[in-house]
């Protein structure tokens, strides 16, 4: 198993700023994604943090807005840019240790922002 | 696209009650079928399925795969208020990405 640690847990923040979300992984894995859950809704997909290359957007999502580092294979960061209210969620960290995505998930406890 | 629907969205049930949640999927090149449950903030892994017919269990939760009719159900009998949560369903395909489901929402009264 992994254990991951996401921080700040929780944050608000005044539209027009950016934050950074990070994640540490307490070993070595192959996948590391990043995902969104809004208020009521399942979670999305935003972008897989490939280690030492650009991330691979999901559609609907877009570097400038969520630029997103790995500069290895237990850390990344999310951050979130030019915030604006519709981007109040929880931001999920999790990692693969397996090869691909289809093995099991591991998720961070979560960042809970709000955008006033 | 790939899709999961899940069933029902809520449920309401009293202690001691089984429960049988819903997922069906549509996938290109299905993997595996993932179950989570979600507390609070972070969802934590209860069952991955790759084969049809083979029953997962981990004490009262058990689940089984039906890639035929592409669908998978997650029961859990004896029910306590500590199985409140959200259940969630995601399916891994071609695409090598986890496509979630909207979830169920479990609430156990006492």
């Amino acid at each position: 198993s992994a254990v991951i640690s996401q921080k700040p847990s929780r944050d608000i923040c005044q539209r027009g700023t950016s934050l950074t979300i990070q994640c540490q992984v307490d070993s070595q894995v192959t996948m590391m994604f990043w995902y969104r859950q809004q208020p009521g809704q399942s979670l999305t997909l935003i972008a897989t943090a490939n280690q030492g290359s650009e991330a691979t957007y999901e559609s609907g999502f877009v570097i400038d807005k969520f630029p997103i580092s790995r500069p290895n294979l237990t850390f990344s960061t999310l951050t979130v840019s030019n915030m604006s209210p519709e981007d109040s969620s929880i931001y999920l960290c999790s990692a693969s240790p397996g090869q691909g995505s289809t093995g099991e998930l591991f998720f961070g406890e979560g960042s809970r922002l709000t955008v006033l | 696209e790939d899709k999961v629907v899940q069933s029902p969205l809520s449920l309401v049930v009293h202690e001691g009650d089984t429960v049988t949640l819903n997922c069906s999927y549509e996938v290109t090149n299905f993997r595996s079928l993932l179950w989570y449950k979600q507390e609070k903030k972070a969802p934590t892994f209860l069952f991955m399925l790759t084969s049809s017919g083979i029953e997962k269990k981990s004490g009262r939760l058990s689940s089984i795969l039906d890639k035929k009719e592409l669908f998978s159900i997650l029961n859990i009998t004896a029910t306590q208020t500590g199985d409140s949560a959200v259940y969630l369903c995601a399916v891994g395909g071609g695409s090598e990405k986890l496509v979630f489901g909207k979830g169920t929402k479990l609430t156990v009264n006492p």
